[in-house]
């Protein structure tokens, strides 16, 4: 089974409205940490919002949150005000807190969606 | 602005040639890990260092690569020979400590890859 699931490929929104991209995960781990990534088409991975799986309250970084639903296994991102940067591949990635050999620290990703911010 | 750093950017090769790919991790990270990034597969573990020791190298094709940290600066991952399968975009990223904390420490920062092309 997939760990990470995002379930749209591709997405459109239009310029300033609000958009998400939706991501469920898989674990039996109590311990976990959620990222979400931003792919321009230049290529890099850039680091957008972190939450943890003891985190009471939803995670913000300035335009991007995160709706962290646990009891659903659900961590969404919610971009507003959509920009024409915006327009990227976006990856949800999960963390579990499984000691492995010298300690664990494994990022495990999902297949990513495609958003696409139109005047 | 810290930032990991990738060279070359950009690598055309033939087939059977050897490739050494370099990261520079963020000053003060002591996690590096080496992902692969293809249309196919998406994002792929292929090892990971701690403190210079590799942890977990199961992710790599072990008859042709190899990954190396000569010291706390420079991660070095290498191919021999290459193969046109081998094309693909190879990310370094860093990380603090390997140990899980739960909080946005466990965060992995990307460099800006190396896309690879085997003719």
């Amino acid at each position: 089974a997939q760990k990470i699931t995002q379930t749209q490929p591709g997405m459109f929104v239009q310029e300033k409205e609000a958009v998400t991209l939706d991501c469920t995960y898989d674990t039996s781990d109590q311990s976990y940490g959620l990222f979400w990534y931003k792919q321009p088409s230049s290529g890099e991975m850039i680091f957008l919002i972190y939450q943890g799986s003891y985190d009471e309250q939803n995670a913000t970084e300035g335009r991007y949150s995160l709706n962290f639903q646990k009891a659903r296994k659900s961590a969404n991102l919610v971009i507003s005000a959509s920009q024409l940067g915006d327009s990227a591949m976006y990856f949800c990635a999960m963390r579990e807190a499984v000691i492995l050999a010298g300690g664990g620290n494994k990022l495990t990703f999902g297949t990513g969606t495609q958003l696409k911010v139109e005047l | 602005d810290a930032r990991v750093t990738q060279t070359p950017r950009h690598k055309v090769t033939e087939m059977g040639q050897e490739v050494t790919m370099r990261c520079q991790p963020i000053l003060g990270h002591n996690t590096v890990f080496w992902y692969r990034q293809t249309m196919m597969q998406g994002l792929e573990l292929l090892a990971y260092f701690r403190n210079r020791a590799p942890l977990d190298d199961s992710g790599m094709p072990k008859d042709r690569f190899s990954a190396e940290m000569p010291d706390a600066t420079l991660a070095t991952l290498k191919i021999q020979p290459s193969e046109p399968r081998d094309s693909a975009v190879y990310f370094c990223a860093s990380g603090l400590d390997g140990l899980w904390r739960g909080t946005s420490t466990d965060t992995q920062y990307f460099g800006p890859g190396t896309r690879l092309t085997v003719l």
